[in-house]
């Protein structure tokens, strides 16, 4: 079945590079996402990647994918006391369901 | 514009009563989702609109009613719900189910904060 596996807390020093991993058991996946949560709000997209590629940079943000492997990482260069959040990665699977996982809890120690 | 609204922000109700909750998009999309999210825990899909069409229900209790007046709104309506459905309903967007070679993003809301007394 369709499963997306993360750790559940991450902690870093503000000014640090944070790297949040994913993995997933879909190899027909098409695209895989990272999502945002703050505290009482709803999920913001970050960035997305599609199965083909293997980076994808976006000012602070580098999403890694190994196909191979299955996995994905989100790095957040730099990381400011505001990136503290959920992170859930997930993934577009069967019947274009968009499968997530648990969620890492990012917190950036000042 | 990348904005889902929802309405309202809270929602404190009773184990008889019956409410609504609505979500406005106005990009355009044709696909439309629900979401329950239970703290701590990732959002779990309970209905998925197509072209203003029920196009999955994830095995939802019947308490839970969705609707699709038209494309830019989506509606869930709540009877003699239990505490336990306590949760954050958050509804989403996206431009269309089908594939292809297009992300598909979804587009998600602030959410509606439930509580069932």
């Amino acid at each position: 079945g369709e499963d997306v596996e993360q750790s559940l807390f991450l902690s870093v020093r503000e000014g640090d590079s944070s790297v949040i991993n994913c993995t997933y058991t879909d190899s027909s996946s098409t695209y895989l996402y990272w999502y945002k949560q703050e505290p009482g709000a709803g999920l913001q997209l970050l960035t997305y990647i599609f199965s083909n590629m293997d980076m994808k940079q976006d000012q602070r943000l580098t999403v890694l994918l190994n196909k191979k492997d299955k996995h994905l990482s989100l790095r957040i260069a730099d990381t400011q006391t505001g990136d503290s959040a959920i992170y859930f990665c997930a993934e577009r699977g069967s019947y274009d369901k968009v499968i997530f996982g648990p969620g890492t809890s990012l917190s950036v120690i000042p | 514009d990348t904005e889902v609204t929802q309405t309202p922000k809270h929602l404190v109700m009773g184990m008889t009563n019956k409410k609504s909750l609505k979500c406005e998009q106005h990009m355009g999309h044709r696909a439309m989702y629900w979401y329950k999210q239970k703290a701590k825990k990732p959002p779990e899909l309970m209905f998925v609109y197509s072209y203003e069409k029920l196009s999955i229900n994830e095995s939802v209790p019947s308490r839970f009613s969705p609707e699709c007046p038209n494309s830019s709104l989506l509606n869930l309506h709540l009877h003699a719900l239990q505490p336990e459905d306590s949760a954050l309903y958050l509804c989403a967007s996206s431009q269309d189910r089908a594939s292809g070679d297009r992300a598909d993003t979804q587009y998600f809301g602030p959410g509606t904060r439930l509580t069932v007394l």
